[in-house]
């Protein structure tokens, strides 16, 4: 069964805006992780949030994390063309333990 | 320090052929994750192995489908009989020893299987 949902399904924002994407699950997790795809191509790993943290930085990404709401958001400041991709949410139940994905997320940004 | 490698990157076979995966860690990393994607879907768990031992297959498919992560050499993906739906991308992930909180997979490029 799916454990992460994103959502929006897909999010089509212009060059310079912010795009806010969120994923919820639905059992205990160890971690969650957040992933790129370019379309045809592998994952790249953006961050991992623990359970135990709220919220992380990374550049131009901000992940946040809700363990009571079992909610996670992944957010993208000043948006470029570059950042059109597919984006998933990917959760582990323990420490090494395989990760459960949603079905992801479509970015588009418009030049 | 190479990425996850995978060969090969693409693949064909006929019906009832069967197809072989292979992939390499990355340095120092001892844990491996297979996982398929269909189109226009999420990646899908199928194993995880260490060295000379499986770990969680419970993802895989129980007919057709075989992994190993021998002492010496690349995991392999096994598939025999292939059949159409087998057609997919196939991802392996490596990740470092265990640690209490987790560590990232870093996912290699892919082996698109195409099944005729």
């Amino acid at each position: 069964s799916q454990q992460g949902e994103e959502d929006p399904q897909a999010l089509s924002i212009q060059e310079g805006e912010n795009a806010t994407m969120n994923c919820s699950y639905k059992t205990s997790i160890n971690n969650l992780q957040w992933y790129r795809q370019n379309s045809g191509r592998g994952l790249v790993h953006l961050i991992l949030i623990r359970s135990n943290e709220r919220e992380k930085h990374s550049g131009r990404l901000r992940v946040t994390l809700d363990t009571s709401k079992k909610s996670s958001s992944l957010l993208i400041t000043a948006s470029r063309a570059a950042d059109t991709a597919s984006y998933f949410c990917a959760t582990a139940s323990g420490a090494n333990s395989k990760l459960t994905f949603g079905k992801g997320i479509t970015l588009s940004v418009r030049p | 320090n190479a990425g996850v490698m995978q060969n090969p990157r693409h693949l064909v076979r006929r019906r009832g052929q069967e197809a072989r995966l292979r992939c390499s860690p990355m340095k120092g990393h001892s844990h491996v994750y297979w996982y398929r994607q269909l189109p226009e879907e999420g990646l899908k768990f199928m194993v995880y192995l260490q060295k000379e031992n499986i770990i969680d297959e419970s993802g895989m498919p129980k007919e057709r489908f075989s992994a190993e992560f021998p002492k010496e050499g690349p995991s392999i993906l096994r598939i025999q009989q292939v059949v159409r739906g087998d057609s997919a991308a196939y991802f392996c992930a490596s990740s470092p020893p265990v640690g209490l909180w987790g560590y990232e997979q870093f996912f290699g490029p892919g082996t698109r299987l195409t099944v005729l």
